[in-house]
């Protein structure tokens, strides 16, 4: 069965400091792997993806990520967080294409000025 | 890039009436469709598959009977929760696959919070 772990509930860095929001996940085979953000009330914005390729990744709004396989791991980073970057992140996986995400629980970044 | 609405964005009812909750992809064909429940600072929980005209797939635990989708034409899944409780108050998530995009993407709707009085 696919899983994702997002094992921090918060993460709390102040403004131009590098953030790092951690994900790891188990999959049968070959993962999908997706960022995505939410603030309030609103849906989800898609970050970035790794399907395949260069297992460093960039996004949008200046996060990047990398796929570890060896960890099973897929961090999103981001080298100077803004105030503006608060909400609340998911890591999502699955394991062929057409397929629905599973969803890590969910991360709130805070970004204090 | 790819658009998903859905509609109402949010709707408040009395318990026991049924509420239907539309989503639309703009520009795009959806031949997929999922939808999601999210409960407050909870993940998303994956409540069912919809493909463009057949039967949806329904997670585990998922009442069928309560939650009616359809999905009837390419751009177009609907939601209804029937006779609807105040357990049932949620915050409703569709998201829709565009197979022509590379990386098989999905797209989110804006979401849609339903309150059961």
């Amino acid at each position: 069965a696919q899983s994702v772990a997002q094992p921090e509930d918060q993460v709390n860095v102040a403004e131009g400091n590098p953030l790092t929001v951690k994900c790891t996940y188990s999959v049968s085979g070959n993962p999908y792997l997706f960022w995505y953000v939410q603030y309030p009330n609103r849906g989800l914005q898609f970050l970035l993806k790794y399907i395949t390729g260069d297992n460093l990744v960039k996004g949008s709004y200046g996060f990047e990520a990398e796929f570890n396989k060896s960890q099973t791991s897929f961090h999103l980073k981001k080298p100077s967080a803004l105030v503006s970057d608060s909400a609340l992140y998911f890591c999502a996986v699955k394991d062929q294409a057409g397929t629905a995400l599973i969803f890590g629980k969910g991360t709130t970044l805070s970004v204090s000025s | 890039g790819a658009v998903v609405s859905q509609h109402p964005s949010w709707v408040i009812c009395k318990s026991g009436t049924s509420v239907k909750i539309e989503c639309r992809s703009l520009d795009f064909q959806a031949t997929t469709m999922f939808w999601y429940r999210q409960f407050p600072k909870q993940s998303l929980m994956l409540m069912a598959t919809s493909n463009e005209g057949s039967k949806a797939t329904y997670e585990q635990g998922v009442e069928k009977d309560k939650f009616l989708i359809n999905h009837a034409s390419l751009t177009l899944s609907t939601l209804t929760v029937t006779s609807a409780h105040p357990e049932d108050s949620s915050f409703y998530i569709c998201s829709a696959r565009d197979g022509g995009f590379s990386g098989d993407e999905q797209f989110f709707g804006p979401g849609t919070r339903l309150t059961v009085l």
